[in-house]
């Protein structure tokens, strides 16, 4: 079955800690992203890749960190710089030029 | 500037309804357009996307859209709703790698 996945589906962090979280997609796509998600608010572009090995910013990338060695695979840590990162965060991809799909989210949450 | 405009943040409507969710967009060309669905705690489920041709777009779950470049808008309709339809639904607009989105427009279904 075709998808794309996001594990975990909570997690949490303590103070200064970083987190990953992980999407994996058998799409074969070339692009990749990851979105913030607040609760009244439209979907926040962090970090996309179009190709395995580059990555660009988004518009809220800071406190974030990805790397795309493999392209089915494209984590993303939260980093202790992020002070406020408590979100809905949503893994995308697409065939370049095409239309994004997106997996089942990960909620994060400070402890 | 780009931008999103979903004016309602909330719709109640009563089951077999009709419906219509408006999307306004500010962009410098004819973008691409998209309407997604989310449920509670779940991912971006596509329902119907706009790249050019027949200005009237059909969609999964009996939804349909309508491009109006006058009106710079992408409202989507559905003749009548089910109660399943109860979820979040986002308008976003732009080249396919980096969208712009709304703010969302929760539907809630009266029985």
């Amino acid at each position: 079955d075709g998808g794309i996945t996001q594990s975990p589906k909570y997690l949490f962090r303590k103070e200064g800690q970083n987190v990953t979280l992980s999407c994996e997609q058998n799409l074969n796509h070339d692009a990749m992203y990851w979105y913030r998600q607040d609760p009244g608010q439209g979907l926040r572009l962090i970090y996309y890749s179009q190709i395995v090995n580059d990555f660009q910013k988004g518009d809220i990338a800071e406190g974030y960190s990805v790397s795309r060695e493999k392209k089915e695979s494209f984590p993303l840590t939260v980093t202790s710089a992020q002070k406020n990162p408590t979100a809905f965060y949503l893994c995308a991809s697409s065939m370049r030029g095409e239309t994004q799909y997106f997996g089942p989210g990960t909620r994060l949450l400070v402890l | 500037a780009q931008s999103v405009t979903q004016p309602d943040i909330h719709i109640t409507v009563s089951e077999g309804a009709s419906l219509e969710l408006r999307c306004n967009y500010s962009y410098g060309a004819t973008p691409y357009l998209f309407w997604y669905v989310q449920s509670p705690g779940q991912g971006l489920q596509l329902l119907l996307k706009y790249f050019s041709g027949d200005t009237l777009v059909q969609g999964i779950k009996g939804f349909e859209a309508e491009f109006k470049r006058s009106q710079s808008s992408f409202n989507l309709r559905k003749p009548s709703v089910h109660w399943s339809d109860a979820a979040e639904y986002f308008c976003a607009v732009g080249p396919t790698g980096q969208l712009i989105w709304g703010a969302g427009t929760k539907l809630i279904i009266k029985p």
